[in-house]
């Protein structure tokens, strides 16, 4: 199975900062990484697909970046609204696994 | 626009049944694979399988063997998980989603909540 370690996993940042939070793959997966923004009592909602892809609708504040088999979900100026727990999720080979997730908390 | 929907809250006892429904709508559903996913209280999300919705096969994770059964009913687009012998530690949030090629489309979530 193809294990996806996500760090940090919780971060304290203010309205205004650049934020990335990283996502390593155990072996290779082909870009086949998204990355979910979820907030409590919401279901999963996509922001990131194929490493870096934007979803439609999903601010450009928002990016992805791969290097190897390391990836990276960026926000390069955090807004209220973007408080909330992230999760990466390879979809390269079955089992799909996730991250641990990240808790971006207000600071 | 691709819309999963799933059936509401249950509350069981330990040792009942559930099944949880996901009714997708705004794309061809038998073309995507269905997969649930697992939420329990205040943890992370962790994938319990997929359903062939051409072919009705069934692939379930380690942990999820025997007492959860994925079906399909493709006449309605709608898939189903169903649990059986239910414990305590099943209570979580159960989604439906989209998630092995690059849609990411999930359902709202069921919570199943089992107590005495």
């Amino acid at each position: 199975d193809i294990q996806m370690t996500q760090s940090p996993s919780s971060l304290s940042a203010s309205v205004g900062d650049r934020v990335t939070i990283t996502c390593r793959a155990s072996q290779g997966i082909n870009n086949y990484l998204s990355w979910f923004q979820q907030k409590p009592g919401q279901a999963p909602k996509s922001l990131i697909y194929a490493a870096f892809s934007l979803q439609r609708g999903v601010p450009s504040r928002f990016s992805g970046g791969v290097s190897g088999t390391d990836f990276t979900l960026t926000i390069s100026s955090l807004q209220p609204e973007d408080f909330a727990t992230y999760y990466c999720q390879q979809y390269n080979t079955y089992p799909l696994t996730f991250g641990g997730g990240t808790k971006v908390e207000i600071k | 626009q691709v819309q999963l929907v799933q059936s509401g809250s249950e509350l069981k006892k330990p040792g009942a049944s559930v099944k949880v429904s996901c009714k997708a709508s705004g794309y061809t559903f038998n073309s995507y694979a269905m997969n649930w996913v697992r939420q329990a209280p205040g943890q992370g999300l962790e994938w319990m399988g997929w359903i062939n919705t051409k072919t009705g096969k069934s692939t379930y994770a380690q942990g999820f063997t025997g007492r959860f059964v994925f079906s399909l009913d493709t006449s309605v687009n709608t898939a189903f998980l169903q649990i059986s012998s239910l414990k305590t530690e099943d209570t979580a949030v159960y989604y439906c989603a989209r998630i092995s090629d690059a849609s990411g489309h999930w359902g709202q979530g069921t919570l199943v909540t089992v107590s005495s």
